[in-house]
Order: structure tokens, then sequence, then C-alpha cells
């Protein structure tokens, strides 16, 4: 079986502060796909990324990167010189490759980060 | 493109009610899923279909749910009877089952149910 945990239920820094969220994830698959969502408080879940289990490189877009570490089975995701904006729930997900289509998404409990301005 | 399409947005009903949702996915996407999020439980995955085939509905919680995908551009979600525990936002989410997007899920703005 799955599972996604993130330890974190709540962090709050100030504005311009960096922060990681961390994700720790299991699965018996070797081929799989990591993914974050943003949940801002007006409730919609926003995609920011998707990663496969063969793709170890770490990426950033902007102010967001994610470090990807197949070792400590880890996707966890830095937010450098956070703003008010970020503030909002933030999911990892995992999902197996079944190879017949699509799967669904097995979703941590998500991190609350409040951003203090 | 407008994106995944809910109905209704916020639907507030007495306990032994039927309940309809609505999902109209991305026009193109192959993949729809249904989803709820509560307070104690999170985020779960309820039922997915792949081209309109239900492949998943271990998460679906007893008999009371079931879902259908008539077509591509359209699903269903239905409580009968409606209890107060079923009360939580459902999401829906569609995504490609090929290519370089694969299984990237594009989410609705959900619906709120309320059980009174």
């Amino acid at each position: 079986a799955q599972k996604v945990t993130q330890a974190q239920t709540e962090i709050s820094v100030v504005e311009k502060e960096d922060v990681t969220l961390d994700c720790v994830y299991e699965t018996r698959d070797t081929t799989y796909y990591l993914f974050w969502y943003k949940q801002p408080p007006s409730g919609e879940l926003v995609f920011l990324i998707r990663r496969n289990s063969f793709d170890e490189q770490n990426e950033i877009s902007g102010r967001y990167s994610w470090n990807f570490q197949k070792s400590t089975s880890s996707f966890n995701f830095t937010i450098t010189a956070s703003q008010v904006v970020d503030s909002a729930v933030y999911f990892c997900a995992l999902s197996e490759a079944s190879g017949g289509g699509a799967d669904g998404l097995t979703f941590g409990k998500g991190t609350h980060l409040i951003i203090q301005p | 493109d407008a994106g995944v399409i809910q109905s209704p947005r916020h639907e507030v009903t007495e306990m032994g009610q039927e309940v309809t949702l609505r999902c109209k996915p991305i026009s193109g996407h192959n993949s729809l899923f249904w989803y709820r999020q509560t307070m104690m439980r999170g985020l779960e995955l309820l039922i997915y279909f792949n081209n309109n085939v239900p492949i998943d509905d271990s998460g679906m919680p007893e008999d009371r749910f079931s879902a259908k995908m008539p077509n591509a551009s359209f699903s269903t979600l239905k409580i009968q009877p409606s209890e107060p525990r079923d009360s939580a936002v459902y999401f829906c989410a569609s995504t490609l089952g090929r290519g370089s997007s694969y299984n990237e899920q594009f989410f609705g703005p959900g619906t709120r149910l309320t059980v009174l």
C-alpha cells in the first residue's frame, strides 16, 4: 500500500524567510509519480509539480524548488523569500503507474503554511 | 480552456435525501477522478474512470455512494440516502492518461455538501 506523510501540520514564518515543507512517501512500485498541490484559503487545489521516479533532478521554478531523493523516499518543497500570498495548505501526493492509464492520487494530510507580514 | 466544472458549488440537504454532484472534465482528458475532503480524513480518492470505464471504486465508502460516467464530458456522483457524516467537499479532477502530461490532475472548484 502507498502512503504519504507530511509530518509538519503547520508552519509559521515571517515574510522573506525561506521555508521547507517535508514529504516522505512509501510505495512498493519502482515506477511512480510524486506531486505537490497548493490549496489557498479560497479552497481550490492548484497543481504545482509532478516528478516521476526515474528523474531525481531537482527542479526550480521561480521561488519554488523541489528536492527528490529516492534514497530517503523524500520529495521536499522549498519556498525561497516567502511572501504572504504563499500562505496556503500544501499537499504532497503519490500515484503509482499501472500502465493502463492514469491512477488516483494518495495525498498526505497537508502542511498549513502561514506567512506573517 | 474552461477547466474542470462542478455543480452545484454548494449543496445543503437533509438526512435521507438523494444528492447528485456533477462534473464536466477538461475537454480531451480521458481520466476522471472523484475525491472527498474532510477535516478528519483529509483528501481521499473515491473512484476514478479511464475512458469512461470505472477502474477503482475501492474508496467509495459504502453502497449509498454511486458514480457514473455516461460519456467523456460528464460524470455524476450520487449519494442516496445522504447522512450527516457525508458532509464534505467533493472534488472532481481530470487528466490525460498518457503523454508528457501523464496524470497531472486538474481539479474543479469542489462542491461543498452539508447534510443536516
